[in-house]
């Protein structure tokens, strides 16, 4: 069964960076782009970029360009996404979720990112 | 970027009734060329990733109750819950694929019991 089991909650200091990873399981690895999606607390879902893991093209919602990379590591089965020069605004659940066809059909568990003094 | 506005904010509705939930994008979702409306619905429950319920706007995802139905076509789109249960207290949320690689979501709309 397909299962994306991601990092475990991180504290960061503003202006910080920090890096999330979603392992994939299941299905074959390079087949399937992957997404990226945060949500602050008591807020809506916000897309943040995709990944395709064949070939390592990405695409970053336009708020996050320059702040934000995606890579993979095709050898684990494993995306990152990197965020950098943290701010308070930046403390939220984040989410990797994996796209068969047009719709987000899995999701991983979700990563606490907190962004703290 | 596409930008995806729902309506209301939050709605509370009695167990039984009929829920509406509105999703309005700045441009079309419509593929001229498949006649296929790039947009989907999502339930969100506390603690909980979101769970795909529509897509292709009125396409039922399997295992997904028959009280749940999409409809609406180029910017204006329905979610209806045609009898409300416990269980669909949730927010809920549109999404747009039709930019390519580009996707969006509206701001979500909770339902509450009344």
């Amino acid at each position: 069964q397909v299962q994306l089991v991601q990092s475990g909650a991180d504290v960061k200091k503003p202006g910080a960076s920090v890096k999330v990873s979603c392992k994939a399981s299941g299905y074959t690895f390079t087949r399937h782009y992957i997404h990226w999606v945060r949500q602050a607390p008591g807020q809506g879902l916000e897309w943040m970029g995709i990944i395709n893991p064949s070939d390592g093209y990405t695409s970053y919602a336009q708020k996050f360009q320059g702040r934000v990379t995606m890579t993979r590591d095709t050898s684990t089965s494993t995306v990152y996404m990197e965020l950098r020069s943290l701010r308070s605004e930046d403390t939220a659940v984040y989410y990797c979720s994996m796209v068969q066809g047009v719709t987000f059909d899995y999701w991983g568990q979700g990563t606490l990112v907190t962004v703290s003094s | 970027d596409i930008v995806l506005t729902q309506s209301p904010d939050s709605l509370a509705v009695s167990l039984g009734e009929r829920a509406t939930i509105n999703c309005k994008s700045s441009q079309s979702v419509l593929y001229s060329s498949n006649y296929k409306n790039y947009l989907a619905w999502y339930q969100q429950k506390p603690g909980q990733p979101p769970k795909l319920l529509i897509y292709w706007a009125s396409t039922r995802e399997s295992g997904v109750p028959d009280r749940f139905s999409g409809s609406g076509s180029g910017t204006d789109f329905t979610l209806t819950i045609s009898s409300l249960q416990a269980e669909d207290v949730a927010v809920y949320y549109c999404q747009q694929y039709f930019s390519t690689h580009t996707w969006t979501f509206g701001q979500g709309t909770k339902v509450e019991i009344k």
